[in-house]
């Protein structure tokens, strides 16, 4: 089955720098990954996500990059707010076609990030 | 939208009583899942379902049950409450991955279970 490795499982950061989490993936077949965004007591929340066809994708001072080759993607945080301290988690997943075993999500062991005002 | 709802948000056991996580969600989701969240270890899948009626075991099925009635409902039974069983379980649910664009799961708030 898939294996998700994330790196680091800790990292702090001053307010207005760059955070950069990393995740390695084992399944060769998966082409879909997600990363979710957990608040002290609460659960995961979607922040954004990329598929195979794509390299990487950006949603304001978030973004994502994928290398297929590799097997490795990364989170960037730019320019980090106080708000942006949190657990987040890698995750990846197989298929789009609705197979059977084909929807599981195996997520990675979380980073917790803190930013120093 | 309620989204996902579970309940109780917080549950104390003694070691081998039962009870039953309840999981509700109003998305019309045709997958659903349950997770079980430890301190280092991330998310692990315990229990999913495709649909009404259909449920399979994830990584870590033993001393769990699920049943899938209605597409609404995914409940999580703990047969016999063992002290390794404390964690903090998550519910979520998504639309089938043949509808592409749309396959996000969205989690509850989740259930932090002891066993003592």
């Amino acid at each position: 089955g898939e294996n998700v490795e994330q790196h680091p499982s800790t990292l702090s950061v001053q307010e207005g720098d760059s955070a950069v989490i990393k995740c390695t993936y084992s399944d060769s077949a998966s082409n879909y990954f997600p990363w979710y965004k957990q608040e002290l007591g609460k659960g995961p929340q979607l922040i954004i996500d990329i598929r195979s066809n794509v390299g990487e994708k950006k949603d304001q001072r978030i973004a994502v990059t994928l290398n297929k080759t590799a097997k490795h993607f990364s989170l960037h945080i730019t320019e980090t707010q106080p708000e942006d301290s949190a657990v987040y988690f890698c995750a990846g997943r197989r298929g789009i076609i609705s197979n059977f075993g084909n929807e599981k999500l195996t997520f990675g062991t979380g980073t917790r990030l803190t930013i120093i005002p | 939208n309620a989204g996902v709802t579970q309940t109780p948000k917080f549950q104390v056991l003694k070691t081998g009583q039962s009870m039953t996580l309840q999981c509700a969600q109003d998305m019309n989701h045709e997958y659903m899942s349950w997770y079980r969240q430890d301190p280092g270890m991330g998310l692990r899948l315990i229990h999913y379902s495709v649909g009404a009626g259909i449920t399979d075991q994830g990584e870590v099925p033993n001393g769990y049950n699920v049943s899938r009635s209605t597409t609404e409902d995914f409940p999580l039974r703990l047969l016999s409450a063992a002290p390794s069983q404390t964690s903090v379980y998550f519910c979520a649910s998504s639309y089938k991955l043949d509808q592409v664009d749309d396959t996000e799961a969205f989690f509850g708030q989740g259930t932090r279970l002891t066993v003592v």
